[in-house]
């Protein structure tokens, strides 16, 4: 069952506090990405990855951390940085055979302050 | 800034309706314009995409409707079902963007049985 599997699902951080949200593909695509979804705000993207141990910013990296180590995996640090992290968090991944541009989605995480 | 500015932001239509969502873009470098349909707690999912050299593009009972000269494109849901109900965003990218799209804020449609 291919796909990308992002957890955990809920996610609470105290105050200065840094939290990693996991995110595993099987679907052996390139390029991974990181969305943060706000409510009436869209998709903005954090941060995204062509091929391993290369990524980039995108629009909101302040605040974020990212790691390739592994085509499979891209995990997200949200460190003490970011001051407003309660959102629902979204990777993604493309690279089907044909299209760079079709975006597989997570399930998401929703990342709340206590 | 907004590079997709969406409109409306919800919307509510009778079963068999035909909602209508509408996206403008600025950036006459986009050339692919996808729509994505996300149900709540979900990620999104590619419902139908279109590129500036058609008007139209039909799937199933999704369409997509571009005008590049006013640089807008739509989607219509005809004969919409309550299973349709969802959010719906508009997106935008450049040929060597890579999947790095520029999203609308989302319309919530709710279609009424």
């Amino acid at each position: 069952d291919g796909g990308i599997t992002q957890s955990p699902k809920y996610l609470f951080r105290k105050e200065g506090q840094n939290v990693t949200l996991s995110c595993e593909q099987n679907l052996n695509h390139d390029a991974m990405y990181w969305y943060r979804q706000d409510p009436g705000q869209g998709l903005r993207l954090i941060y995204y990855s062509q091929i391993v141990n290369d990524f980039q910013k995108g629009d909101i990296a302040e605040g974020y951390s990212v790691s390739r180590e592994k085509k499979e995996s891209f995990p997200l640090t949200v460190t003490s940085a970011q001051k407003n992290p309660t959102a629902f968090y979204l990777c993604a991944s493309s690279g089907e055979q044909g299209t760079n541009e079709k975006l597989f989605f997570g399930s998401g995480t929703q990342l709340s302050v206590l | 800034q907004q590079q997709v500015k969406q409109s409306p932001q919800s919307l509510i239509v009778q079963k068999g309706g035909i909602p209508i969502i509408n996206c403008a873009y600025e950036n006459t470098a986009f050339d692919y314009f996808p729509w994505y349909q996300q149900f709540p707690g979900k990620g999104p999912a590619l419902l139908i995409a279109i590129r500036p050299d058609v008007s139209e593009k039909k799937e199933g009972r999704f369409t997509i409707s571009f005008n590049k000269s006013a640089k807008q494109f739509s989607l219509h849901i005809m004969d919409s079902q309550p299973g349709d109900s969802a959010t719906y965003f508009c997106a935008a990218s450049g040929a060597d963007s890579w999947g790095k799209l520029q999203f609308g804020a989302g319309t919530q449609v709710v279609v009424t049985p």
